[in-house]
């Protein structure tokens, strides 16, 4: 699987869009960019995934550049229940069935 | 509808005791998963089941970890002789087994070992 880039920690202000980047600059045409957010003392959780279209769903949007060496997921109304490790993710296309974590990014959104 | 819970939540081990971690994945789920995570760090891959077979075992750190699934359904990850090494959380995920790029995975909340 590709790595991943993603900044250590970032914040956000309540109500405010959160833009959480991710650089996968060695991606392959089969694979699909994931994302899995974890807060604290709970299990990740999976919030959306792409291979080149951008997506959106309940929780947020997936913007992947036209090269798809780097994606931005979007949280658009960030609160405070948004505080958490979000996880970029490439993971082949009928490949391996493990996600391979990186450190994330730690996002805090404040009041 | 019930998800992927793990027991103990929280387990204390002296070094050299033996543990058992159980995990009960989400009803109907072909694929189960388990992963380790240090403090401050991203979850790392143990082993992968689907059903009862253990098709993935690569990330198991040496001989004192196992795992087994007999059934096809419950888990348990098996850590023998623990190491001051081995505290960590460790998580347990579920998936309907379809394969990527369907396949999220529900993860449980987690066992803190803490070996002493």
């Amino acid at each position: 699987d590709a790595k991943t880039t993603q900044p250590t920690s970032m914040d956000c202000a309540e109500g405010r869009a959160a833009n959480l980047p991710c650089n996968h600059s060695t991606i392959s045409g089969n694979e699909y960019v994931y994302w899995y957010r974890q807060i604290h003392s709970q299990g990740p959780q999976y919030i959306i995934h792409g291979l080149k279209n951008n997506e959106t769903n309940e929780m947020a949007s997936l913007i992947i550049t036209e090269d798809r060496k780097s994606s931005t997921l979007i949280l658009p109304h960030a609160t405070l229940r948004d505080t958490a490790v979000y996880y970029c993710i490439v993971r082949v296309q009928g490949g391996s069935e493990k996600l391979v974590f990186g450190k994330g990014t730690k996002l805090t959104v404040n009041p | 509808g019930a998800g992927v819970s793990q027991s103990p939540r929280y387990k204390v081990a002296k070094r050299g005791q033996d543990v058992a971690l159980r995990c009960d994945p989400i009803s109907g789920h072909v694929s189960l998963f388990w992963y380790q995570q240090a403090l401050g760090q991203g979850p790392e891959f143990l082993t992968y089941f689907q059903n009862e077979a253990q098709l993935d075992k690569s990330g198991l750190p040496s001989d004192r970890f196992f795992a087994e699934r007999p059934e096809g359904s419950v888990s348990t990850l098996k850590i023998q002789r623990t190491q001051q090494e081995d505290s960590a959380v460790y998580l347990c995920a579920s998936s309907w087994g379809r394969g990527a790029p369907m396949d999220e995975q529900f993860f449980g909340p987690g066992t803190r070992l803490t070996v002493l």
